[in-house]
């Protein structure tokens, strides 16, 4: 079965320190792969979308990710961590192409920045 | 432009009780979906609609209900609620190929 793994529960970084959140995903073929993000309470925000092309994605809010085939991964990248980060992060896989419009998701990552 | 709209946003319910959780999207999607997010499990599909008329089970889809008669509107109904059903529920609607999902704002659901 298709499955999405976030290795890391929470992750404590400081501000101003660059970050990587981890995504692996278990599936066959190359599915469409997303990152989300929310705030306490908050709905749903996506932050990056992959679907082909180039494997280096870049978003909002100054995050990007990349696409490693060989890997099965998806890491979300940021350079400089500002406090308003803090947030919880969702991967996600879209296995039918878009086709359905059905979500995998990983567990999350509790992203926390100290001052 | 309101993209998805759910109601309530919070909810108690006695055990056994019944309610239709809500859910419309004003951008002509095709497909939406029904998820529940509770802490450490991150978001698992219920139900999901690939057209009106059409739905089909995901992952949790034990205790709910939906039906689609309109392009826009997606109900979720919980015929006998249980406290294991107390939970967020986000909707959600997709355009269809190369195109992202979009989210509701959630209900919180409480069942006692």
């Amino acid at each position: 079965a298709q499955s999405v793994t976030q290795p890391d529960i929470h992750i404590t970084v400081s501000e101003g320190a660059s970050l990587e959140l981890r995504c692996n995903y278990s599936y066959g073929a190359t599915p469409y792969l997303f990152w989300y993000v929310q705030s306490p309470g908050q709905g749903l925000q996506l932050l990056l979308k992959y679907f082909s092309g180039d494997t280096l994605v870049q978003g909002i809010k100054g995050f990007e990710a990349e696409f490693k085939r060989s890997q099965s991964s998806f890491n979300l990248r940021k350079p400089s961590v500002h406090w308003s980060d803090a947030a919880e992060y969702f991967c996600a896989v879209d296995t039918y192409g878009g086709s359905q419009g059905n979500l995998i998701f990983g567990k999350g990552t509790k992203l926390s920045v100290k001052p | 432009n309101a993209g998805v709209t759910q109601t309530p946003k919070f909810q108690v319910l006695k055990t056994g009780q019944s309610m239709t959780l809500q859910c419309a999207q004003d951008m002509n999607h095709e497909y939406m979906s029904w998820y529940r997010q509770d802490p450490g499990m991150g978001l698992r599909l219920i139900h999901y609609s690939v057209g009106a008329g059409i739905t089909d089970q995901g992952e949790v889809p034990n205790g709910y209900n939906v039906s689609r008669s309109t392009t826009e509107d997606f109900p979720l109904r919980l015929l006998s609620a249980a406290p294991s059903q107390t939970s967020v529920y986000f909707c959600a609607s997709t355009g269809g190929e190369n195109t992202e999902a979009f989210f509701g704002q959630g209900t919180r659901l409480t069942v006692v």
